[in-house]
Formats: C-alpha cells, structure tokens, sequence
C-alpha cells in the first residue's frame, strides 16, 4: 500500500466554525506533513511531524492546529479560519524524516478547503 | 540560498515533441532533486528522483538530466502525449536537518494532440 489518503476531499466552511481534516498512510512512514497550496502555486510547508512529535512548525498561525494520534495518522484542526485561508491542503508521508535517509515523499489527493 | 528557481513557467509541446523544463539552485546542501507531476484537483506525485553523484537518471520517458557544476537539473519528456499535460514542480532537499523539500514555482505543460 503506497497511498496517502485525506477526508474529507471537498470542505466549506465559515469562519466560526471548527472542524478538522484527516491523513492516514499505512506504509509505516514516520515522517508526515502538512502542506497548504493556492492556485497554479506550489506546495507551501506548514508542519513536520518526525516519529508521532512535531519537528517542524512553518510559523503558521495557531488557527491551524496540527495533531498526531499515531504513527498511521495526521489530523489538522481548524478554527476561525479566514477566506484567505481557502486552498489545497495536503498531507504527506516520507519513510524517515532524516534528511540523510532516502527522501521520497508521498503525497495524499488533498482537501479543498473553501472558508465563506 | 533556499530557492530552486524554475523555468519556463508554461510550455506548449505538441504531441510526440520533447518537453524540457529547467531548474537551477544555488545551496550545494541540497543533495536530492525530485521531480513532482500535478494534475489539476490531485495531489502532487512523485515522478522520477535524482542524486548529484549521477548525471542522468531515465525512467521510460522521463529522463533527468543532472549537471553539479552548474547547479542545475532538468526534465525531458519524450515523446509529449496528451495525457502528460499538468503542472510540474521541481523540488530539492538538503542532505541535513529534517527532510523537507524547496519546491520550484511550477512548469504548467500542455501538450496539443
């Protein structure tokens, strides 16, 4: 099984709600990603998570609130979103999150996110 | 020194044509240079990978070509079919710290039938 998988695939949402998307890889992956993409532009890191701990956060503001239950699983919390924050948001997965290791990152089909 | 800088930003092959899409950086750090496919609404998929220790790697028809002393690297596509029309990104990570990539700003391909 080499597949990303993210739920939900098309999300709307105003700008009090809460509500949370979901990445789950079953390749035994330590390494997972969050990534936010606006049109026609290229992926823009948000977070890294090495071995189930947050490694890497890209100053992205605490309306995004990333979680790892477990190695197999990513979450991303979303509260008081703003309209600009409408875009791709896609998870990924890399086999060992050391830059030394073999760097392949897997990419999951990504969540639409429309904030109203 | 983080930036991968990516050219053309759109390109119109005709089918059976060669597509070639460049990108060059100026961190020696980076030590993997991937190439990603993106069709439109889908999430961007690996589409061949190359290590600075060589300077071609093929994979049926996609070939990178890889040159150190220039820092750069590109993508061939041979024979352009229609089905290769997406968007491109050219990506590089660095041989320490945690695995992230620096992604090129994107190649948009058509191919025409």
């Amino acid at each position: 099984d080499t597949e990303v998988t993210q739920t939900p695939k098309h999300l709307v949402m105003g700008m009090t709600n809460k509500k949370s998307l979901k990445c789950e890889q079953h390749m035994g992956h330590r390494a997972m990603y969050w990534y936010k993409q606006k049109a026609k532009k290229p992926p823009e890191l948000m977070f890294v998570y090495s071995y189930e701990k947050l490694s890497i956060n890209e100053s992205v503001p605490s309306r995004f609130s990333p979680e790892c239950p477990n190695s197999s699983l990513l979450n991303l919390h979303l509260h008081a979103l703003q309209p600009e924050d409408s875009a791709l948001y896609l998870c990924a997965s890399s086999q060992n999150p050391s830059a030394s290791s073999y760097n392949e990152q897997f990419f999951g089909p990504g969540t639409r996110l429309t904030v109203l | 020194q983080q930036q991968v800088k990516q050219s053309p930003q759109s390109l119109i092959v005709q089918k059976g044509g060669i597509s070639i899409i460049n990108c060059a950086y100026e961190n020696t750090a980076f030590d993997y240079f991937p190439w990603y496919q993106q069709f439109p609404g889908k999430g961007p998929a690996l589409l061949i990978a190359i290590r600075p220790d060589v300077s071609e790697k093929k994979e049926g028809r996609f070939t990178i070509s890889f040159n150190k002393s220039a820092k750069q690297f590109s993508l061939h596509i041979m024979d352009s079919q229609p089905g290769d029309s997406a968007t491109y990104f050219c990506a590089a990570s660095m041989n320490s710290g945690y695995s992230t990539l620096t992604f090129g700003k994107g190649t948009m391909l058509l191919v025409s039938p």
